[in-house]
């Protein structure tokens, strides 16, 4: 199972949005309304933002969305804030021999 | 409260064995799926293995015949028992602990360096 793609960067301004892919295959995004995102500042274990591609757990910031087209998600960050600049994480579920199927991750810098 | 608490990273050298525990509370490990997930220097997260609720298992092709994941009911501990480790094992292991309703990791631990160099 390869790893979903993700830009390796991205950016914006505070109170701008910014847009994250993050691309699979019909095996794994594309075949389940399973795509998680993850959030990770540095040195720190990720956190869970978005769960089935667009619902997020209690105290996330509805300022974090999700969604999915095809083969790829997309995680949307509007009105970017400081705490926002941080390393991203998309996953997908690929069946019970491989429950998670990462990206590569992508780095948030908020300008 | 959930919590997940790894331990017994280092430095070994390649070809040697290290067992990584992850000690849970807040749940009982038994009842759910857990995982370990691995990071490596400047890199992305890759999954590694997981233990569902019923003992079954998987692993990722990259260890695969090397590494075995196990629990201790009693001690509510996971455990991922690491044999031929290689440089490209190098990593920051983390514990994460699986919600199956929505096939994501809900918790992770805090992470446990391994470090394979001679």
């Amino acid at each position: 199972q390869s790893a979903l793609t993700q830009p390796p960067s991205a950016s914006g301004s505070p109170g701008q949005s910014v847009t994250i892919s993050c691309t699979g295959t019909s095996s794994d995004v594309g075949g389940y309304n399973y795509v998680s995102w993850y959030q990770q500042h540095p040195g720190k274990a990720p956190k869970l933002m978005i769960y089935e591609v667009s619902k997020r757990p209690s105290g996330v910031p509805d300022r974090f969305s999700g969604s999915k087209s095809g083969n790829t998600a997309s995680l949307t960050v509007s009105g970017l804030q400081a705490e926002d600049e941080a390393d991203y994480h998309c996953s997908s579920y690929a069946g019970s021999n491989t429950p998670y199927v990462f990206g590569t991750g992508t780095k948030v810098t908020v300008l | 409260e959930v919590q997940l608490v790894e331990t017994g990273g280092g430095l070994i050298q390649p070809g040697g064995s290290l067992r990584l525990s992850c000690a849970a509370s807040g749940f009982t490990v038994s009842s759910i799926y857990m995982s370990w997930v691995r990071q490596a220097p400047g890199k992305g997260l890759e999954w590694v293995s997981v233990i569902y609720s019923g003992g079954s298992t998987s692993y990722a092709d990259s260890v695969k015949g090397r590494f075995t994941i196990s629990r201790d009911n009693s001690k509510n501990t996971l455990y991922l028992q690491m044999n031929s480790l290689r440089a490209e094992d190098t990593a920051v292991y983390y514990c994460a602990r699986g919600n199956w309703n929505e096939r994501t990791v809900d918790s992770w631990g805090q992470g446990t360096l391994v470090t394979v160099s001679s």
